[in-house]
């Protein structure tokens, strides 16, 4: 069956280090992707997204990378700080919205 | 600008009992979306409304159930509750411009079945 996935469970990174968080996803249809962001006893937040008609966007400090040929998704986060520590996943879309399960980040000091 | 509200934050219900969830959205945002998330499943999409009308539907039972009022309040309904009915539930709402999207999310209501 379809799935979204993500490779690694958890990354650690020291500050000011990049970030580089990856997902898989089989759904050929997919044409909308979320990244999301969600801390210890809060709901997700909204990252960035990126629609299928591209293959790179960038925000404040994230990038997003969509590679459709081998559908691999991920998320670049530079700089990064005590403050994005939380748990990434990401989202695919096509009818419905599926998430990965969900990667770890912890940011040492 | 207030945030997505959800209400109430903690429910404990028995099996077999029906809940009933509210969500209100940002002002302006007409699409509300209810996902579950739990520790085995993680985050599950569950539907999302859009001006009164369900526009998607996730992999749920028919137990699972939504509406929307004209004031773009949602309500998420849940019969026959069983013990692997506790989760986090959330809602997000919703507005999109053109490419520009933006989504939030509420606190999430967490209900426990015994």
């Amino acid at each position: 069956g379809e799935s979204v996935g993500l490779h690694l469970p958890t990354l650690s990174v020291q500050e000011g280090d990049n970030s580089i968080i990856n997902c898989a996803y089989s759904n050929s249809a997919s044409d909308y992707f979320i990244w999301y962001k969600q801390e210890s006893g809060k709901g997700p937040q909204f990252i960035i997204d990126i629609r299928s008609n591209m293959d790179k966007r960038q925000g404040q400090r994230v990038t997003v990378l969509l590679n459709k040929t081998v559908k691999h998704l991920s998320l670049q986060i530079a700089a990064t700080q005590p403050g994005d520590s939380a748990v990434y996943f990401c989202a695919e879309s096509h009818n419905d919205m599926r998430f990965g399960a969900g990667t770890r980040l912890t940011v040492k000091p | 600008k207030a945030g997505v509200t959800q209400t109430p934050r903690y429910l404990i219900k028995t099996r077999g009992q029906q809940v009933t969830l509210s969500c209100s959205p940002i002002s302006g945002h007409r699409s509300v979306s209810w996902y579950q998330q739990t520790p085995g499943q993680g985050l599950q999409f569950l539907f999302e409304y859009f001006s009164e009308t369900q526009r998607n539907k996730g992999n749920f039972p028919g137990r699972f159930s939504g509406r929307q009022f004209s004031n773009s309040r949602s309500e998420m309904n849940v019969s026959t509750l069983e013990l692997g009915d506790s989760a986090l539930y959330l809602c997000a709402s919703s507005f999109q411009t053109g490419n520009d999207y933006e989504q939030y999310f509420g606190p999430g209501t967490r209900l426990t079945v015994t």
